[in-house]
């Protein structure tokens, strides 16, 4: 069974700084690795989709990088804002078995960014 | 664009009532994913569909029910509603699935009295 760790599970930073979120997962055979991010009582904004044959995705001040042989994937924010504030979850969808396309959430990193 | 549309945005039941969430995918899509999102918690996926056929379940309790019908929309049907019932409640649509994203609504916050 697929388990979606990420780290840290809180971060405060002050604005301007870049930063980097860890997500790992135990099970390599994925499809792909999602990030998403979630403000707080609303629904998900996806963020990057990395494919398993791909290395890195890049969105604005976003980069999503996946290192599927060691289980980790790392989302890096440059200069980031106080708009940036949210949670943000990674999640997997796991390649064979019976699985269909059902995403593996972690438990997410709040992220605060102060002016 | 056009994005996953879910209904009702709120719901208040009480105990033992019976709930019924709709979800509108994206046009094309013909993939349904649902999930449930505990206060504090992560998404926790419930069941999917592609093409109108259950395609995969998760731990969605034997009280809830869910189909997709032919226009793709889907409802996730809930009875015999328990306090632990509470919580955030996502619909997500595809094209296809695994390979390509995944995008959700804005979810159906249930709240159980």
């Amino acid at each position: 069974k697929q388990e979606v760790t990420q780290i840290p599970a809180a971060l405060s930073v002050p604005e301007g700084e870049n930063l980097v979120l860890n997500c790992s997962f135990t099970d390599s055979a994925i499809y792909n690795l999602q990030w998403f991010r979630q403000d707080p009582g609303k629904g998900l904004t996806s963020l990057l989709l990395i494919q398993s044959s791909q290395r890195e995705q890049t969105s604005g001040r976003l980069n999503a990088s996946l290192d599927k042989s060691s289980g980790r994937s790392t989302l890096y924010i440059a200069a980031s804002q106080p708009g940036d504030s949210a949670t943000y979850l990674c999640a997997s969808v796991n390649a064979g078995g019976t699985s269909y396309g059902k995403l593996t959430f972690g438990q997410g990193t709040i992220l605060t960014v102060h002016p | 664009a056009a994005g996953v549309i879910q209904s009702p945005r709120h719901l208040i039941k009480e105990k033992r009532e019976t709930a019924t969430l709709k979800c509108y995918p994206i046009p094309r899509h013909d993939t349904v994913y649902w999930y449930q999102q505990g206060p504090g918690q992560d998404p926790q996926f419930l069941i999917s569909f592609y093409e109108k056929m259950q395609s995969d379940k998760g731990s969605i309790p034997d009280r809830f029910s869910a189909q997709q019908f032919s226009d793709y929309h889907s409802e996730l049907n809930m009875s015999s509603l328990e306090l632990g019932d509470s919580a955030l409640y996502f619909c997500a649509s595809s094209l296809g699935t695994g390979i390509q994203p995944q995008h959700f609504g804005d979810g159906t916050r249930l709240s159980i009295l």
